[in-house]
């Protein structure tokens, strides 16, 4: 595998079900990102881990709860979310310091009922 | 807030047609990206600018970013088919590293 993969690509899922989106980079980034695209509104940044270190959460819900346990893997663990979540989620990497570049993630379309 | 201001939001051309996408900021930038994005999947980087007035050409793409480093353009040369998408600008800020704002996206769409 090369670039930034992410699974799954297609999510759907109850209000009341628990379920993990999981994100890997292959690139060697320090840096990973979780993108939230919805229709007709710019891509939001929802967190950003330095070094596996969250360095950025803006003002997410808290029903989205992010891990990252080793610069190459990030996860958004997803709770009693609600039918306005659902949305196209982007993981994205770079090297963090040195470089504004990033590299995303094919996404997973995900979809609450 | 820094918004990055893309223009047009929507294009419909024919295949050998030209075009100009804009992307306007009041703030200045450390660095402009462009990417493409096709339906069902990640943007794509396409060119990072970071010196004003600097032009990166990528085949029949041409980018550039204004002199006072707030504004950027692409430009695409006799539009085929395969470049229909979803065009993304995005700036970076050296105090704000890592993190980048992005335009709300310019779709194109060239009829063969």
């Amino acid at each position: 595998e090369t670039g930034v993969t992410q699974t799954p690509r297609h999510l759907v899922m109850g209000m009341t079900n628990k379920k993990s989106l999981k994100c890997e980079q292959h690139l060697g980034h320090n840096a990973m990102y979780w993108y939230k695209q919805s229709a007709k509104k710019p891509l939001e940044l929802m967190f950003v881990y330095s070094l596996e270190e969250r360095v950025e959460n803006n003002s997410v819900p808290s029903r989205f709860s992010p891990e990252c346990p080793n610069s190459s893997h990030l996860f958004l663990h997803l709770h009693t979310l609600q039918p306005e979540d659902s949305a196209l989620y982007l993981c994205a990497s770079s090297y963090y310091g040195r470089s504004q570049e990033q590299y995303f993630g094919p996404g997973t379309r995900l979809t609450v009922t | 807030t820094q918004l990055l201001e893309q223009s047009p939001q929507f294009l419909s051309i024919q295949e050998g047609e030209n075009l100009t996408v804009y992307c306007n900021s009041s703030s200045v930038f450390s660095s402009l990206q462009w990417y493409r994005q096709e339906p069902g999947e990640g943007p794509v980087l396409l060119v990072t600018v970071v010196t004003g007035g600097e032009v990166k050409k990528l085949k029949r793409l041409t980018f550039q970013f204004g002199d006072a480093r707030k504004d950027s353009s692409l430009h695409i040369t006799a539009a085929q088919p395969g470049d229909t998408g979803l065009y993304l600008c995005a700036g970076g800020r050296s105090s704000n590293t890592g993190k980048l704002i992005f335009g709300q996206g310019t779709t194109l769409q060239v009829k063969p």
